[in-house]
Order: C-alpha cells, then structure tokens, then sequence
C-alpha cells in the first residue's frame, strides 16, 4: 500500500513518555517527516529524517524507524504538546507526497 | 530566516477556479521543491502538487486535471490554480517548502520545514 496510517487518537499523563507510530510501505525507503498542528495554526516540522530536530524543538522529541513503521517519542510530556501528529514520506513508484490520518494526542 | 507569505481569493462560487501564490522571502528559491497542501474543516492534510524552481511539477493524482502549480523565479513566487471548485474544495490551502534528497545507500529524505500561514477558501453559491 502507498497510504500511511496511525492511530486517531493517543493519551499521555503529565511528564509521562508516548509514541505515536505510523506505518506504510513507503517508510522502507523514506524516512518520515513529523508536524505538529495545534487549532488554528500551520503544521510544525518537529522531526525529519532519522532522527533530526530543526532549531527550537526540544529534545524532548525523538524519531526512529524500522522496516515499515516510524515512531515518534515524546519524553516527558507537556501540557503545550497537546496537538494532532502527523507524519508524511512520498510514494517512490510515483512520486506522491503522502501524509497520513493524524494522531490526536491528549495530555492527561 | 525564510518565510513564505500567500494570498488568493477567500470565497468563490461553484465552477470558479481557484487561484493562489505564494512569495518566498528571505531565502533562495531553487533547490527546494513547492507545494501547496490543503486541509478541510476538522480533516487532515492533503498533499494537491509541487514545483521546483525550473518548473517541473509533481500532483496529486486524485486533483491532478483540475490542477495547474507554476513558478515565477523573478519574484521568487509559485502558483496554484484549482479549476471547476465545488463545496468540497472549501479548505484552508497551504503552501510549504519540501526538502527532498538522498540519503545512501537506500534510504530517502523528504520533509517540509517552512509553511505559509494558510489562506480560507470556501465555495459556496
């Protein structure tokens, strides 16, 4: 399958540690990209490539992958981490971008 | 630190061609590939297409004969053109520059790291 897909919807208590993962077959030969979108806001590049940070996210994020899934960590998590996760490659038969469904994530 | 500032008509009738663009400040323009990425109320993203800087283009197959994204380097602009709009068109639309590169011996990166601020449109008669 082209297509990614991840849970809807994740919950985490306060300083607590969570994953989010998606899967697809496109995840073989691309590393994922994650963003964070809170309401009303553009989506925020959080993770990207192996395991890449761009300036100002906190190293409390993290990303890794295995074979068809990608995984993205969030170590202690704050109440400011409340948002939807999405996370994206592209299609290597055809070029596609590809994102999937989004992650809801609740901090308890 | 680059930005990227959009604009385009916020409210159009059905059969209308919706029309955006996207100015790219404060950075350089080839390279990168541009894309433009909607969202409907309460959905998630939708990739429609991309432009590099010399104009070869990649789309959305499912948007792809109502789709035209052109480029015009003097102004460090790109385009989105959406013809035969209809209600469910209405999304905030979203330009974005994508990274996208090789990572030997197998792997592959791709990533969008700077986004508009997104532009409303909606269809309605």
């Amino acid at each position: 399958s082209s297509e990614l897909t991840q849970d809807p919807a994740v919950s985490v208590a306060l300083g607590q540690t969570v994953r989010i993962t998606c899967q697809g077959d496109s995840l073989r030969n691309y590393y994922a990209s994650w963003y964070q979108q809170k309401p009303g806001q553009a989506p925020l590049l959080v993770i990207y490539g192996k395991n890449n940070r761009p300036s100002g996210i906190p190293d409390r994020f993290s990303g890794s992958s295995s074979g068809n899934t990608a995984s993205l960590t969030i170590t202690g998590a704050q109440a400011e981490d409340e948002a939807d996760y999405y996370c994206n490659s592209r299609d290597s038969s055809d070029n596609r971008v590809l994102f999937d469904g989004g992650t809801k994530l609740t901090v308890l | 630190q680059v930005q990227l500032q959009q604009w385009g008509a916020g409210l159009l009738k059905p059969s209308e061609t919706l029309s955006l663009t996207c100015a790219v400040y404060g950075g350089s323009f080839s390279g990168y590939y541009w894309s433009w990425i909607r969202q409907s109320p309460g959905k998630g993203l939708e990739w429609i297409g991309e432009i590099n800087h010399s104009g070869g283009t990649n789309y959305n197959p499912s948007l792809k004969s109502r789709v035209t994204i052109s480029v015009d380097t003097s102004k460090n602009q790109f385009s989105l053109k959406l013809s035969s709009v209809t209600a469910v068109d209405t999304s905030v639309y979203y330009c974005a520059r994508g990274s996208w590169y090789r990572s030997p011996p197998n792997y592959f990166y791709y990533y969008m790291d700077v986004w508009g601020k997104g532009t409303t449109v909606t269809v309605s008669s």
